[in-house]
């Protein structure tokens, strides 16, 4: 089974903290994915990445970045964190589609509170 | 860009029956579709999935209709479990390999 590991479940920051979301995948995938959830609005991409220090903008990437340094970690960034960033986290995985369709595959999200 | 959207946001039903979960989609061009559970406290979890040349496609359990004319996606769960409650949405893949969420359903199951 696909593992996703976020390294943290909960995590309460306050205003203007430098904040650092980890994840980590252990099925050797190309595409990692950062996305927030809120109440109402679904799954929103942040950023993601195809490969090792690449990177793309989702749809909602103000106020963010990530580093992907090494192809089974992909990290998410907060530069300086605000209230409005209070969400749920969710990374995900995928292997290259190529010509096979795949599904991303989540883990069990990080709650970031902002203070 | 893409929107995906659910008719209804909560649905119950009790144990024993079927469930349905609808989901509809923007894009005529989006050729592939997914549904996730999510669990609470838990991130998504990967249930079925459905290529666009297709209109149906079965799992343990449950099936995933696919209507294109109407641009309308279904989940259907055969004798639904207290451990099916859960919130159920569906994904579709649009242009640039991006994927896009509907909000979610929530399905309680009464004993």
């Amino acid at each position: 089974d696909v593992k996703v590991t976020q390294s943290s479940r909960y995590l309460v920051k306050r205003t203007g903290e430098k904040v650092f979301l980890e994840c980590v995948q252990d099925m050797d995938h190309e595409n990692m994915f950062w996305y927030r959830q809120d109440p109402g609005l679904g799954l929103r991409l942040i950023y993601f990445s195809y490969d090792v220090k690449m990177k793309e903008k989702g749809d909602i990437p103000e106020g963010y970045s990530v580093s992907r340094e090494k192809k089974e970690r992909f990290s998410l960034i907060l530069e300086s964190a605000s209230t409005n960033q209070t969400s749920m986290y969710l990374c995900a995985s995928s292997p290259l589609t190529g010509l096979y369709n795949q599904p991303q595959h989540f883990g069990d999200g990080t709650r970031l509170s902002i203070l | 860009g893409e929107s995906v959207g659910l008719h209804l946001p909560t649905l119950s039903v009790q144990e024993g029956d079927n469930s349905i979960i609808n989901c509809a989609y923007s894009n005529s061009a989006s050729d592939y579709f997914i549904w996730y559970k999510q669990e609470s406290g838990k991130g998504p979890q990967f249930i079925i999935d459905i290529r666009s040349n297709m209109d149906k496609r079965q799992g343990q359990r449950v099936t995933v209709l696919l209507n294109k004319t109407v641009k309308h996606l279904s989940l259907q769960i055969a004798a639904t479990q207290p451990g099916d409650s859960a919130v159920y949405f569906c994904a579709e893949r649009g242009t640039g390999n991006q994927f896009y969420f509907g909000t979610g359903t929530s399905l309680t199951v009464i004993p």
